[in-house]
């Protein structure tokens, strides 16, 4: 069945790195752009990024746009998310999830609803 | 970049009675070229990932049960659950893909009164 699998979440220190993965099974992976969300404790959801099927295009959140990187293996079908100087405003539990609608039926650079997500990574930044 | 807003916060609504949220766009986010309005509607509870309800702003998503229906375009939209089950019990957020960043309304917590 269609699945996303989010780890590499944890504890990490403020100004530090961490690295996550979103783990495809189930569809071609190549075929979808795909994007990151999270969730702050009790705040509401905040889209952060998104990549290309091809992985030549990407989009972020003003809130993470040059500290933050999307990226994509579709070797591997991994999503990953790249975070460098986290805050303590980065904690939150972060989803990826599926674009809606398949690279051969999508306008150029077109993004839409996300249709499939995983359950979630938690990230917690603190001294 | 493309501001929601939601109302009401939250509501409480008897069991079996309609529950209605409505969601405005600070720009339109009907594209002319398709004709298609770029909104869609997300139920969240806790413990779980987003579940997408609605897209193209009227849209249900398959499996999703006929009593969620969405309405609306350009910058006004309207979300409803015509008969609310005790197990709609979560809160429901509108999206904007028209434009990034594609930005989340602030969400509408629905409960049983």
């Amino acid at each position: 069945q269609v699945q996303l699998v989010e780890s590499g979440g944890g504890v990490v220190q403020p100004g530090r790195s961490l690295r996550l993965s979103c783990a495809a099974s189930g569809f071609t992976f190549s075929n979808y752009a795909m994007h990151w969300v999270r969730q702050a404790p009790g705040k509401g959801l905040e889209w952060m990024a998104v990549v290309s099927y091809d992985g030549n295009n990407k989009y972020y959140a003003d809130s993470v746009r040059g500290r933050f990187t999307i990226s994509r293996d579709s070797s591997k079908n991994t999503l990953y998310l790249q975070m460098n100087s986290l805050r303590a405003e980065d904690t939150a539990v972060f989803y990826c999830a599926r674009d809606g609608v398949v690279a051969s039926a999508m306008l150029v650079d077109h993004y839409y609803h996300m249709d499939v997500w995983g359950k979630g990574t938690t990230v917690i930044v603190s001294s | 970049d493309i501001v929601m807003t939601q109302s009401p916060d939250s509501l409480a609504v008897a069991l079996g009675e309609r529950a209605t949220i409505n969601c405005k766009s600070s720009q339109s986010v009907l594209y002319s070229s398709n004709n298609k309005n770029y909104l869609g509607w997300y139920q969240l509870k806790p413990g779980q990932p987003p579940k997408l309800l609605i897209y193209w702003a009227s849209t249900r998503e398959s499996g999703v049960p006929d009593r969620f229906s969405g309405s609306g375009s350009g910058t006004d939209f309207t979300f409803t659950i015509s008969s609310l089950q005790a197990e709609d019990v979560a809160v429901y957020y509108c999206q904007q893909y028209y434009s990034s960043p594609f930005t989340f309304g602030p969400g509408t917590k629905v409960g049983i009164k």
